[in-house]
């Protein structure tokens, strides 16, 4: 059974700081891996989607990579600014590929 | 496009009531999903429908029933709703299973 841990659970930091989020999973056997922006009482937001085949992926100052033989997944935020205070989910697509598992999260909080 | 949108966006039941949940997407996805996000647990999917007419039994379906008449509808009822079943629910969709998720806004359900 496919298990997603993220950590750190929380993080908080001063603007303009470079960010590494982490997310491991437990079966390597993936399709892709989504990662979401959850703000306070919203909906989930797509930022990336890497596919098994690919090592990164990158939007904005977003980076995504992908090495799905440890996996290990991470989300990188260059020059990170108080608009990027949410909570961040990754989602390997696994397990007859109609099912995306979420870990619970890192909660960010950038301060001015 | 609205995207995905969900109806209602917040609603308290009584114990033993019953209820429907509405997702409806126009952007013509084949794939629609029904999860459920409780505090520490992450998103964990209920149930999701491959296409028009056809559902399947996610990771947490018990208490709970859908039906996929259109294509751009996919309803979640709950028939004698419980205590256990409060919780934000969360529809998404997509054109085919490997690609990116849309979720919509949520519902908040509270049961009492």
């Amino acid at each position: 059974k496919q298990e997603v841990t993220q950590i750190p659970a929380a993080l908080s930091v001063p603007e303009g700081e470079n960010l590494v989020l982490n997310c491991s999973f437990t079966d390597s056997a993936i399709y892709n891996l989504q990662w979401f922006r959850q703000d306070p009482g919203k909906g989930l937001t797509s930022l990336l989607l890497i596919q098994s085949s690919q090592r990164e992926q990158t939007s904005g100052r977003l980076n995504a990579s992908l090495d799905k033989s440890s996996g290990r997944s991470t989300l990188y935020i260059a020059a990170s600014q108080p608009g990027d205070s949410a909570t961040y989910l990754c989602a390997p697509l696994s397990g007859g590929y109609n099912k995306l598992i979420f870990g619970a999260g890192t909660r960010l909080a950038v301060h001015p | 496009n609205a995207g995905v949108t969900q109806t209602p966006k917040f609603r308290v039941l009584k114990t033993g009531q019953s209820m429907t949940l509405l997702c409806a997407q126009d952007m013509n996805h084949e794939y629609m999903y029904w999860y459920r996000q409780d505090p520490g647990m992450g998103l964990r999917l209920i149930h999701y429908s491959v296409g028009e007419g056809t559902t399947a039994k996610g990771e947490v379906p018990d208490g709970y029933n859908v039906s996929r008449l259109k294509k751009q509808n996919f309803l979640l009822g709950l028939e004698s709703a419980a205590p256990s079943q409060t919780s934000v629910y969360f529809c998404a969709s997509n054109p085919r299973a490997t690609y990116e998720q849309y979720f919509g806004p949520g519902t908040r359900l509270t049961v009492t």
